[in-house]
């Protein structure tokens, strides 16, 4: 069965540390994945894009990276502040995956001043 | 504020009422989209529009979820004698509608809907 898995369990980390979130995937080829952010009561947040055929992408303080033979994104954001409290999404389109985005279920991430 | 909007924010309705949600995307967004989220999941994928063609609607939940989109602007999705179980944040996004590109989808704030 097709899955998407984030981990579950929040990441507490500390301010100014590099924080490194991971999106696993089973039985899907997307042409590309997305991150977004969401913060409590609100709507996802649009972060970064990655498409099959990039292995990196970086935005400021974010960096994503794709591996399609692991069937893996990890989603990094460095020098870490309060700020980037919040629940991170990634989310899979195009390919297999469809027109529509299919979303893993989120994890937390508390930055600790 | 020219972001996508979803009114009402907050819906609380007992079992057995209809219910029905409004989104107003961001304009001249070609495509639509309604998403179910529950407390510590994703959006979950319920059905999208292309203009005023509902292009996909066989990830409604039941036949007690219908959404339209008469005039390709804004969209309403209904639900029919609700359940408790229905009640979840109801997401909607709208992208460009290029066709081909990848999208970014832009997300309203949500209603809230609570069945007693």
């Amino acid at each position: 069965s097709q899955k998407i898995e984030q981990n579950s369990e929040a990441l507490n980390i500390q301010e100014g540390k590099t924080a490194t979130l991971t999106c696993n995937y089973t039985n899907y080829s997307p042409a590309y994945l997305q991150w977004y952010r969401q913060d409590p009561g609100r709507g996802p947040v649009f972060l970064l894009l990655i498409r099959e055929n990039e292995k990196e992408k970086r935005k400021e303080r974010l960096k994503v990276t794709f591996d399609t033979t692991l069937k893996q994104s990890l989603f990094h954001i460095t020098a870490s502040q309060p700020a980037d409290s919040a629940t991170y999404l990634c989310a899979l389109g195009g390919g297999n995956a469809g027109n529509m985005l299919t979303f893993g279920g989120g994890t937390r991430l508390m930055v600790k001043p | 504020d020219t972001g996508v909007s979803q009114n009402p924010r907050h819906k609380i309705t007992k079992r057995g009422q209809n219910v029905t949600f409004r989104c107003d995307p961001i304009s001249e967004h070609n495509r639509l989209y309604w998403y179910r989220q529950t407390l510590g999941q994703g959006p979950e994928f319920l059905t999208y529009f292309q203009n005023e063609a509902q292009l996909e609607k066989s990830r409604l939940l039941s036949d007690r979820f219908s959404a339209e989109r008469p005039k390709g602007s804004f969209s309403t999705l209904e639900i029919q004698r609700t359940e408790q179980g229905d009640s979840a944040m109801y997401l909607c996004a709208s992208s460009p509608g290029l066709a081909g590109a990848e999208e970014t989808q832009y997300f309203g704030p949500g209603t809230r809907l609570l069945v007693l």
